[in-house]
């Protein structure tokens, strides 16, 4: 049973460009989230998704920062226009209806040039 | 505002010695707490949990303590390994969103 999968690893991105990151979450898992670690600082929740809603997006910014989880593939988060203050490493976790705990991916590490 | 606080943010132990990794948080909605274990350039690996209900869980080397009326959780490693060495995260659910801490670094010291 594969855990779950992050894509890109790694992301370089120059100032102004997207970034689009994805996540396909483990098997039999429908409920996504994303954390997002800022250099010396803990992990923070950006957003809940199930296929198809976003269930909570309290974490999100307001602006340039979007998910979604479709019927048919991978989770993404889509930062647009990037700015140096977006580097970061970027989680995806999922977890099973009806369950706590949270099964975390490799992460994507996002450079802003 | 810092919902869930690990004060300590290094501890070295002695291999074969009890690491005890501790945690505090805030927020009485939360209902259930789990410690995280991370490596360098990894996702977090998730290690153990418990339920608001209980106050202890078990499973092999770990143990985990919940004190409710004082809002605070350990982490217990017997006996601790070198493999143990990583940074551990307590984390806090309330709605299925987990509040993390700023992390413990154990080492372990052969």
């Amino acid at each position: 049973n594969a855990g779950v999968m992050q894509n890109p690893r790694h992301l370089v991105r120059r100032r102004g460009q997207e970034a689009r990151l994805r996540c396909s979450p483990m098997k039999g898992h429908s409920h996504v989230y994303w954390y997002r670690q800022l250099p010396e600082e803990g992990l923070k929740f950006m957003v809940y998704l199930q296929k198809e809603n976003i269930i909570d997006e309290s974490g999100m910014p307001k602006e340039r920062f979007s998910a979604e989880f479709p019927k048919e593939g991978p989770s993404i988060l889509r930062i647009q226009q990037v700015v140096r203050g977006d580097s970061a490493a970027y989680f995806c976790a999922s977890s099973p209806p009806n369950g706590y705990e949270q099964y975390f991916g490799p992460g994507t590490r996002l450079t802003v040039t | 505002d810092q919902q869930v606080k690990q004060n300590s943010p290094s501890l070295s132990v002695q291999e074969g010695r009890i690491s005890i990794l501790n945690c505090d948080y805030t927020n009485s909605m939360f209902d259930y707490f789990l410690w995280y274990k991370k490596y360098p350039a990894e996702g977090p690996t998730f290690l153990i949990s418990i339920s608001s209900i209980k106050d202890k869980n078990e499973d092999g080397r770990f143990t985990v303590f919940l004190n409710k009326s004082a809002k605070h959780l350990s982490l217990h490693i017997v006996p601790s390994q070198p493999g143990d060495s990583a940074v551990y995260f307590c984390a806090a659910s309330a709605n299925e969103k987990l509040t993390f801490g700023t992390g413990t670094r154990l080492t372990i010291i052969p």
